[in-house]
């Protein structure tokens, strides 16, 4: 099983400051297969990327992904007040797919 | 559109069974997947279905799940047998075997006696 892991726990930034979220992974992602999503309080998961940098329907794109094999990062650009949430990295390269602990984004 | 529905409250060793009812579009050639969230922690996938009853669980639960997808009636279930505490959480529904791209607004169910 891939365990994937989130730094840092919690970021506080300003609206307008940009973001920066990393996810690291125990083994090499087969595939590039690699995701994120952003959950807002109280709401289900929302898909942002996959694919590593492949922004989902609708998704603006101040939301950019990279990185490759075990390390990644979700960059944020300038961070609007909806952008407030947690985020999560998965894995979907093989079974079972995992999700990282997740990344506060918190108003500073 | 996905909508979870069942008990919020299953008895420790009895079985929880929910029903993820989707509008809005066809069921086939769809993966359907099982996400649970505990409270304020993260998600963990539970297992996925294809709409020809084809399925894969997560191993740390596969002993105890059980799903099945009914395409006329635009529904798919999830089936967990001896719950603990430690299976309290928000239950969602999503589309996708993979990646989730739709998901249901999740359903709370609390495992106590």
């Amino acid at each position: 099983e891939i365990v994937l892991t989130q730094s840092p726990g919690t970021l506080s930034l300003s609206p307008g400051e940009r973001a920066t979220l990393s996810c690291r992974a125990s083994q090499s992602v087969p595939s590039n297969f690699l995701a994120w999503y952003q959950q807002r309080p109280g709401q289900a998961p929302r898909l942002l990327i996959h694919g590593i940098s492949n922004r989902a329907t609708g998704i603006p794109d101040r939301f950019s992904g990279s990185g490759s094999g075990t390390d990644f990062t979700l960059t944020i650009t300038r961070l609007e007040p909806e952008d407030f949430a947690v985020y999560y990295c998965q894995h979907y390269g093989s079974s079972p797919f995992t999700f990282g602990p997740g990344t506060k984004v918190a108003i500073k | 559109h996905l909508q979870e529905s069942g008990p919020g409250l299953v008895k420790p060793s009895e079985t929880l069974s929910l029903t993820c009812s989707v509008s809005g579009g066809s069921m086939s050639a769809y993966w359907w997947s099982w996400i649970r969230q505990p409270a304020g922690k993260g998600l963990e996938w539970i297992g996925r279905m294809y709409s020809n009853g084809k399925s894969d669980q997560n191993s740390s639960l596969k002993s105890r799940v059980a799903m099945s997808v009914d395409t006329s009636k635009s529904q798919f279930s999830l089936r967990l047998t001896s719950v603990t505490a430690a299976d309290t959480a928000v239950y969602y529904c999503a589309r996708g075997g993979t990646i989730f791209g739709y998901w249901g607004q999740g359903i709370l169910v609390t495992v106590s006696s």
